[in-house]
């Protein structure tokens, strides 16, 4: 079974709202958590890293202030995307390494911005 | 910075045939690395995980190995099913458990 849940699998949004995206580890804790996105026709890119109880460390490019992290206890993440624009629609995805051996991921998040 | 680089980007085969897919990497000091399949707007599943320690590992007909020095790994898929058709992605994990995609390879196989 899953070890990993995300929620929502799927949401659709007024362009200017914001967007709460949630990652949870089921059976162990995790005190960092990893969060990707992916376009359409590409890749997983990586765009920060969620750390619990310290600030997330985001990869270039990837603004902070938008894509807002908060890792509050040691088996959820949350990914908010604040202020959505048709541009941010994306297939969003998060990963919790399990005592540091595989990184198991959540099932995704498909965000659409209208 | 970690590249991976998948190859080829497409592949069409038809149906009980045996195929091979590939991925490199540029920085060789790897955790693990995994690869993935990803149906047409899902999620991913995971296939086979190779530790940095280790050469291959075989589920059923899937079979990866890696190359660890000198910055390969191949994913080999026997007696391909119509139901194989997916995309595949390589990761990279390193010591933080933080993972670098390939771009993936996008699999038909023709009944």
């Amino acid at each position: 079974g899953a070890v990993v849940s995300q929620h929502p699998s799927w949401v659709i949004c007024k362009s200017g709202t914001s967007v709460k995206i949630e990652c949870r580890s089921l059976d162990f804790q995790a005190t960092t958590m990893f969060w990707y996105r992916q376009f359409p026709k590409q890749s997983l890119m990586l765009m920060a890293t969620s750390n619990e109880g310290s600030k997330a460390t985001y990869e270039q490019g990837v603004e902070k202030d938008k894509f807002l992290i908060n890792h509050a206890s040691l088996t959820l993440s949350t990914l908010t995307v604040t202020s959505a624009h048709p541009e941010d629609s994306s297939f969003y995805i998060c990963s919790a390494p399990r005592m540091n051996t595989e990184a198991f991921f959540g099932q995704g998040t498909r965000l659409t911005v209208v | 910075k970690q590249e991976v680089t998948q190859i080829p980007a497409a592949l069409s085969v038809p149906e009980g045939e045996n195929l091979v897919l590939n991925c490199s990497f540029t920085d060789s000091a790897i955790y693990n690395l995994q690869w993935f399949r990803q149906d047409p707007g899902k999620g991913l599943t995971s296939l086979l995980l190779i530790q940095s320690s280790q050469r291959e590992q075989t589920s059923g007909r899937l079979n990866a190995s890696l190359d660890k020095s000198s910055g390969r790994s191949t994913l080999y898929i026997a007696a391909s099913q119509p139901g194989d058709s997916a995309t595949y992605l390589c990761a990279v994990g390193n010591n933080n458990n933080d993972m670098r995609f390939g771009a993936g390879t996008r699999l038909t196989v023709k009944p």
